[in-house]
């Protein structure tokens, strides 16, 4: 149980382009997941909160006319990366919290996102 | 301002001694803390939690101890396997307020256990 599915689990694209990124908790009910970023050799940083149903909480720091966040249901939240550049370039991860209330968080496979 | 730091950035065990992973953070207000594992290239995946109430956690080989006057956690793994070597990671969350679920990750240690 607790699987979380993202996709695709890498993508190159070109600059000005946009790209989506799902997560799917496959086998539970989320009705928050989150998105993380991790630079190599560094730590998961939280870029926002996505709540079903609602708009989505950006951490400070992060662009959210850049990185748009859609929770359209239970199961599923999009990441779209738009008008990427090379710094955009990195490890994006997902989790997604049970609704049963339980204080673990589940991870996705992670996508790895190359803007050339 | 790192809340949470692993401040051993990798260890090195032989298989089938124990393994001890050593969290630090400072803010005294965190509800729960966890710990994970992640492969290069892939998820964390989740391995135990611990309550701010309790002191210590227990699942098969792997045991969470907690020390909230010294702000401190630990992970022990008895015993080591080889396929315990990856990059373990500590996370603290609140259980409420505006910060509530949101994890805050240490720098995480590379456990290399050697047959």
């Amino acid at each position: 149980g607790a699987v979380v599915s993202q996709h695709p689990s890498r993508v190159i694209c070109k600059s000005g382009t946009s790209v989506k990124i799902e997560c799917r908790s496959l086998d539970f009910q989320a009705t928050t997941m989150f998105w993380y970023r991790q630079f190599p050799k560094q730590s998961l940083m939280l870029m926002a909160t996505s709540n079903e149903g609602s708009k989505a909480t950006y951490e400070q720091g992060v662009e959210k006319d850049k990185f748009l966040i859609n929770h359209a249901s239970l199961t599923l939240s999009t990441l779209t990366v738009t008008s990427a550049h090379p710094e955009d370039s990195s490890f994006y991860i997902c989790s997604a919290r049970s609704t049963s209330g339980a204080y673990e968080q589940y991870f996705g496979p992670g996508t790895r996102l190359t803007v050339t | 301002d790192q809340q949470v730091k692993q401040n051993s950035p990798s260890l090195s065990v032989q298989e089938g001694r124990i393994s001890i992973l050593n969290c630090d953070y400072t803010n005294s207000m965190f509800d729960y803390f966890l710990w994970y594992k992640k492969y290069p290239a892939e998820g964390p995946t989740f391995l135990i939690s611990i309550s701010s109430i309790k002191d210590k956690n227990e699942d098969g080989r792997f045991t969470v101890f907690l020390n909230k006057s010294a702000k401190h956690l630990s992970l022990h793994i008895v015993p080591s396997q080889p396929g315990d070597s990856a990059v373990y990671f500590c996370a603290a969350s609140f259980a409420g307020g505006t910060s509530y679920g949101k994890l805050t990750f240490g720098q995480g240690t590379i456990l290399t256990v050697h047959p």
